[in-house]
């Protein structure tokens, strides 16, 4: 079964520095890989995924993230952080090959200091 | 998502009481999902249903029952709530078709407590 990984639980960074939020999963085939937002009181919000073509995926509010198929990670970037991006990312993957369901990480909250 | 609407938003009850959450969706998918979310655990699936005919377990289906009324309507029951039943539960869609990628859409939640 696929699963993810999100092995730190808060990533505390500086106002206007690059942000880092990593994701490691495991499939049995091709992953379809996605990164979702949850602002406070809010629902998730899908930022980006990754399907196919080039490992670099541009999404929503300036973030990024690459495909690594060697290190199996899919690591979401922004290259300065703003407060507002203050909030909990949720790594998630899907076996295109497998079953329909998409496993969650268990997530990561973002604190930026201004 | 305004597309995708939960109701409540915030419910109190007691052991042993049935409850039902409802979603409801215009984005004209197919595809429903019932989640719920406890602290450190992320998303754990409960249950999802591909059409109003389709319906399967997740993985934390127990002491949980669905109902899929229409393709906008997919309702959440606790039978017989118990404490730990507390937690936040969101619902989600998404939709099918040629190049369908599974992006799911989530709608705003609601906070259910069990005392």
């Amino acid at each position: 079964a696929q699963s993810v990984a999100q092995p730190e639980d808060q990533v505390n960074v500086a106002e206007g520095n690059p942000l880092t939020v990593k994701c490691t999963y495991s499939v049995s085939g091709n992953p379809y890989l996605f990164w979702y937002v949850q602002y406070p009181n809010r629902g998730l919000q899908f930022l980006l995924k990754y399907i196919t073509g080039d490992n670099l995926v541009k999404g929503s509010y300036g973030f990024e993230a690459e495909f690594n198929k060697s290190q199996t990670s899919f690591h979401l970037k922004k290259p300065s952080a703003l407060v507002s991006d203050s909030a909990l990312y949720f790594c998630a993957v899907r076996d295109i090959n497998g079953n329909n369901r998409l496993a969650f990480g268990k997530g990561n909250q973002v604190v930026v200091i201004p | 998502d305004a597309d995708v609407t939960q109701t409540p938003r915030n419910r109190i009850t007691k052991t042993g009481k049935r409850i039902m959450l409802e979603c409801s969706q215009t984005k004209g998918h197919d595809r429903m999902y019932w989640y719920r979310q406890d602290p450190g655990l992320g998303l754990r699936l409960i249950y999802y249903s591909f059409d109003v005919k389709d319906i399967n377990k997740g993985e934390i289906s127990d002491g949980y029952s669905v109902s899929r009324q229409a393709q906008a309507k997919f309702s959440l029951s606790l039978e017989s709530a118990i404490p730990n039943q507390t937690a936040l539960y969101f619902c989600a869609t998404s939709e099918t078709g040629t190049g369908y990628t599974d992006t799911q859409y989530f709608g705003p939640g609601t906070r259910l407590t069990v005392l």
